[in-house]
């Protein structure tokens, strides 16, 4: 267990619906890390927030959105939903955001768009 | 772009064999190399490697960084059932962020 908190496990919803991905890092993490894992497209960084605030991006769609709450803890909205954004996704944290802290992955959330 | 390229993409073995994986990366900002085992989920980390030349260890398993040539090994000796799984490298990209580029992994089959 990597102390990394992911909810839903598993969510099947509608092309053009909308969800929320909920993520809780590990204690006193304050960098969260979010990522898709598709089978043609392996692990792809999506975005980094560190201490509520955005630190990096990386291939997110503009469909896509995130943040990180106060209390650290970080959502991962998708809307307008299509087939191909079912996917894996990963939540993951480290201490700081810099070289030196590894990073550890929370067990994921499995989204099927039907 | 960034790039991680692993090899080989899947590898059979039998128990007690040696393997060795591969990473070759172009990073920008490269920071570290990271090795990770996904089983069923979530990767769960093995190694983090920052200079060329010094090896990590944990177990049967070991890790060395080539900064020079870019690329990265992971040695598994007398392997074992358990050691299945799919293997992932990641450049980590550093400055201030962390974003790790993953390769697609190697998946590695251990038979009896």
């Amino acid at each position: 267990d990597s102390g990394v908190t992911q909810t839903p496990k598993h969510l099947i919803t509608a092309t053009g619906q909308r969800v929320t991905l909920r993520c809780s890092p590990r204690s006193g993490d304050l960098s969260v890390y979010w990522y898709q894992q598709s089978l043609d497209q392996g692990l792809q960084f999506l975005i980094q927030y560190y201490n509520g605030e955005e630190r990096a991006k990386g291939n997110i769609l503009e469909r896509f959105s995130a943040q990180q709450f106060p209390d650290l803890h970080s959502e991962l909205n998708l809307s307008s939903l299509e087939l191909g954004d079912s996917a894996l996704y990963f939540c993951a944290s480290s201490a700081q955001g810099v070289l030196g802290n590894t990073i550890y992955f929370g067990e994921g959330s499995w989204l099927t768009v039907v | 772009e960034d790039k991680v390229v692993q090899s080989p993409l899947s590898l059979v073995v039998h128990e007690g064999d040696t393997v060795t994986l591969n990473c070759s990366y172009e990073v920008t900002n490269f920071r570290s190399l990271l090795w990770y085992k996904q089983e069923k989920k979530a990767p769960t980390f093995l190694f983090m490697l920052t200079s060329s030349g010094i090896e990590k260890k944990s177990g049967r398993l070991s890790s060395i960084l080539d900064k020079k040539e870019l690329f990265s090994i992971l040695n598994i000796t007398a392997t074992q059932t358990g050691d299945s799984a799919v293997y992932l490298c990641a450049g980590g990209e550093g400055a201030g962020s962390y974003q790790l580029t993953f390769g697609k992994g190697t998946k590695l089959s251990v038979i009896p």
